[in-house]
Parts: structure tokens; C-alpha cells; sequence
């Protein structure tokens, strides 16, 4: 079984900042990994994965995640945040190959502020 | 963009009834998900969906639940006697070919059980 933790449910954060949402993860099998945005009301949508090959991995909006195999983490990072990225962030993990489940982390809630 | 619909987006009902939940997923995908998120919690997997039966279920989705593709596009989630701790926003998903592992999510239905 896979079980992934966010620790930190809520980061505030000044606009233009720096961020980092943080995500650690356990399992026996090899997995995806997989960063979900929410927004108020409304449903997942991916921001990006790590299937295989380079560890750091771009997705939409500016955001990238390191895959630390040894720390077993995937981090989230912002360089500089705006109001816009204030919303839910999930982690999730499924174990390789297709059509399997995701594990989600409890979330952490970014707070973008002026 | 391809997208995952649901319907309705909200829907009340009460106690012991029961209930259906649509989705249509993405045309050309295989894999069919749902999950659903219990007001403050995290996102927890229901059941999995592919080749027209069940490939994996968790502890939630006991005798009361069941899942049906009842054409070729749409996907459903029924519960038979609905309880209060029903009572969530649900999620469907989807997923493609056998190499593409990200699962889209759908808007959602939130469902209120009264």
C-alpha cells in the first residue's frame, strides 16, 4: 500500500515570493507521483508528474517538483507566486503502470497574499 | 481540450434513497475512476473501472455502491440507500492509453444527504 504526507494543511505566502509545498511519500512498489491543484469550487486538475527519467519536472504554471528517491519526496516549488495560485494542493501516488489508483495527501492550502 | 463531465453538479437527497451520479469521461479513455472528498478531508479512492468490470475497489465502496458504463460514453456511480456519511463531493476520473498514467478529473457532484 502506498500513503503519501503533506505536512504543512496551510502556507501563507507574499505575492512575488518564494514557495515550497512539501510531500513525502511511502511505498514497497515503485510509483508515479503526481501534484493535483483545486480551486474554490471547482475539481483536480494536474499540475504535474514524475513517471521516470530526470528527477526535476516541469508543469503548468510556473510550478516544477523534485523526485528525491532516497528522502522519498516531491516537493513542490514556486519561484515567485501570485494571487492567482491561492487554492488547494494535493500530492497523490499510484503505483507504476496503468489504470491505477491515486493516494492523496491531506492537501496543504496556499495562501498568496499582497 | 477533451474534458470529464458530471452531472448534476449538486444534488440533495434524502436519507435511504437512492441516488445516481454521472459522468462522461474523456471518448478514447480507458480507465474510469471514482473518488470523493468528504467536506475538510482529503480525496479518497472508490473504485476503479476497466474493460467493462471492477479492477479495484477500496474498504468504502461496500454492497451499497455500484458502478455501471451503461453505453459507451457514460459512467455511473449509484448508491442504493443513501446514508448521511455519504455526503461528499464525488469525483470521476479518467485515464488513456496504457502509457499515459494522469488521471482527469471531472468538476464533480456534490452530494447532500438529508
Amino acid at each position: 500500500a502506498q500513503s503519501v504526507t503533506q505536512l504543512d494543511s496551510q502556507v501563507p505566502v507574499f505575492e512575488e515570493a518564494p514557495v515550497e509545498l512539501r510531500c513525502n511519500y511511502s511505498s514497497s512498489v515503485s510509483v508515479y507521483l503526481f501534484w493535483y491543484v483545486q480551486y474554490p469550487n471547482q475539481g483536480l486538475q494536474l499540475l504535474l508528474k514524475y513517471l521516470s527519467g530526470s528527477t526535476l519536472v516541469k508543469g503548468i504554471n510556473g510550478f516544477e517538483a523534485e523526485f528525491n528517491k532516497s528522502q522519498t519526496s516531491f516537493h513542490l516549488r514556486k519561484p515567485s507566486v501570485h494571487i492567482s495560485d491561492t487554492a488547494e494542493y494535493f500530492c497523490a501516488v499510484s503505483r507504476t503502470g496503468g489504470g491505477n489508483k491515486l493516494t492523496f495527501g491531506t492537501g496543504t492550502q496556499l495562501k498568496v497574499e499582497l | 481540450e477533451p474534458e470529464v463531465t458530471q452531472t448534476p453538479s449538486h444534488q440533495v437527497t434524502q436519507m435511504g434513497q437512492e441516488v445516481i451520479l454521472r459522468c462522461v469521461p474523456i471518448s478514447n479513455h480507458l480507465y474510469f475512476y471514482w473518488y470523493r472528498q468528504i467536506l475538510g478531508q482529503k480525496v479518497e479512492f472508490l473504485v476503479s473501472f476497466y474493460n467493462n468490470e471492477i479492477s479495484e475497489k477500496s474498504e468504502i465502496f461496500d454492497d451499497q455502491f455500484s458502478v455501471e458504463r451503461p453505453d459507451g460514453s457514460n459512467f455511473t456511480l449509484k448508491i442504493r440507500s443513501t446514508k448521511l456519511e455519504d455526503s461528499a463531493m464525488y469525483f470521476c476520473a479518467s485515464s488513456g492509453t496504457l502509457s499515459s498514467y494522469e488521471q482527469y478529473f471531472g468538476p464533480g457532484t456534490r452530494l447532500t444527504v438529508t
